[in-house]
């Protein structure tokens, strides 16, 4: 079975600040770690993955998130937060090996809040 | 650019109606897939498709049943609505291969069962 496990229900930090959103995953396999945002009133929107190689995975709207393979984590990260970066934010993993199937497991969501 | 496109933005039905939520992907996608996304709980998988007639069971597939029957349609049926299906459905999908694997979502039904 695969599971995420994002351990803040909510992230709170000041415009230009960096912003940190923590996950951690279980899978049998190799994992295959993304990270979706969802505006207010809009669907997920997809914002980087990781498959394979380089650990540090580079996305859209300036975000960033590192693999970490002995710590079994994801966090999501951006060097300088923006008001408009507020929004709730999905980790998910999949299991690389084709037996298991296409199924994501996300995690439970941590909502962003960008203060000026 | 991908498109996912669901049939309804809001929906309000009552206990024991018949309710269908239809998504569509203009894309040509192998996989399609519903999910329902409760605050706390993040999004959950209640069914998948790889191909059209074919369906898998997610993790909570109780009380809901699915038809595909062309490669860019899927629906989402509830036989018998009841209120602790009351959420947002959201329909994804994606292509089957090993270099394109996101996922990409509709923009969701808020489904109110009254």
């Amino acid at each position: 079975a695969q599971s995420v496990a994002q351990p803040e229900d909510q992230v709170n930090v000041a415009e230009g600040n960096p912003l940190t959103v923590k996950c951690t995953y279980s899978v049998s396999g190799n994992p295959y770690l993304f990270w979706y945002v969802q505006y207010p009133n809009r669907g997920l929107q997809f914002l980087l993955k990781y498959i394979t190689g380089d650990n540090l995975v580079k996305g859209s709207y300036g975000f960033e998130a590192e693999f970490n393979k002995s710590q079994t984590s994801f966090h999501l990260k951006k060097p300088s937060a923006l008001v408009s970066d507020s929004a709730l934010y999905f980790c998910a993993v999949r299991d690389s090996r084709k037996a298991a199937g296409n199924k994501l497991t996300f995690g439970g969501g941590t909502r962003v809040l960008v203060k000026p | 650019d991908v498109k996912v496109t669901q049939s309804s933005r809001y929906l309000v039905k009552r206990t024991g109606e018949k309710v269908f939520l239809e998504c569509v992907q203009d894309m040509d996608h192998e996989n399609m897939f519903w999910y329902r996304q409760d605050p706390g709980l993040g999004l959950r998988l209640i069914y998948f498709s790889y191909d059209v007639k074919m369906k898998e069971k997610g993790d909570i597939p109780e009380g809901y049943s699915v038809s595909r029957e062309k490669k860019e349609r899927f629906s989402l049926i509830l036989e018998s609505a009841s209120t602790n299906q009351t959420s947002m459905y959201l329909c994804a999908s994606s292509l089957d291969s090993q270099n394109r694997l996101s996922q990409y979502f509709g923009p969701g039904t808020r489904l109110t069962v009254t």
